[in-house]
């Protein structure tokens, strides 16, 4: 199932600079797009979402931005802290469902 | 803040045996998911359940699996004969309705399964 792609597996930047991290779909039916962070032995916890008729949501540091015609969004984390250093996981819902679909993840490493 | 648990954090289960794992969701959720993540893959979607029925479910979800509501607090999913490629970290999430789909799932920490 490749329907949500993040194809960079890791990135790695420098605290107080921006962390841009990218999502690629292939199904126009998705109705929302979710960006979760996962620390190790934790479950994903949400971030921020955009709906489908947007192309930006903006919440503090995180803003997620869409690109319905290239089929893309992106997180930007400005400025980037050590402590957003996490795995990050891009997912949609499909339509009027409940399920999420996942990418396979970024792991996001911010130096000090 | 609200959190959804899951119980036991780790299990080791012989193939061929019954496992049964535990969640209790937040309280004022309406919705229940099981997905789970198979070491170096993606987080897959298993199963949704709503109002005492599975509501949604993944290829993965056969015969093999089923889920329970058994008390109005617990969300249980079984395997029923397990085997070795069940081996995965199994994450529960809850969240309020569907229409509350852009303020995202509340997940648990997840059990790690292996299977021996």
């Amino acid at each position: 199932d490749q329907q949500v792609k993040q194809n960079s597996p890791s990135l790695s930047v420098q605290e107080g600079r921006i962390s841009i991290l990218n999502c690629d779909y292939t199904n126009s039916m998705f109705d929302y797009f979710l960006w979760y962070k996962k620390y190790p032995a934790e479950g994903p916890t949400f971030l921020i979402s955009i709906s489908s008729i947007k192309d930006k949501n903006e919440d503090g540091r995180f803003t997620v931005f869409l690109n319905k015609s290239a089929k893309h969004l992106s997180l930007h984390i400005v400025p980037s802290q050590p402590g957003d250093s996490a795995v990050y996981f891009c997912a949609a819902i499909p339509g009027n469902t409940g399920k999420l679909i996942f990418g396979q993840g970024t792991t996001l490493q911010v130096k000090p | 803040e609200p959190e959804v648990t899951q119980t036991p954090s780790h299990q080791v289960t012989q193939m061929g045996q019954e496992v049964i794992l535990r969640c209790v969701p937040i309280s004022n959720h309406l919705y229940f998911y099981w997905y789970r993540q198979i070491l170096g893959q993606k987080v897959e979607f298993l199963v949704s359940f709503y109002n005492n029925e599975i509501s949604e479910k993944s290829e993965i979800f056969d015969d093999q699996f089923s889920v329970e509501r058994p008390d109005g607090s617990n969300f249980t999913l079984k395997i029923r004969s397990t085997k070795l490629e069940d081996s995965a970290m199994y994450f529960c999430a809850s969240s309020e309705a569907l229409g509350r789909r852009a303020y995202g799932y509340t997940f648990g920490s997840g059990t790690r399964l292996t299977v021996v």
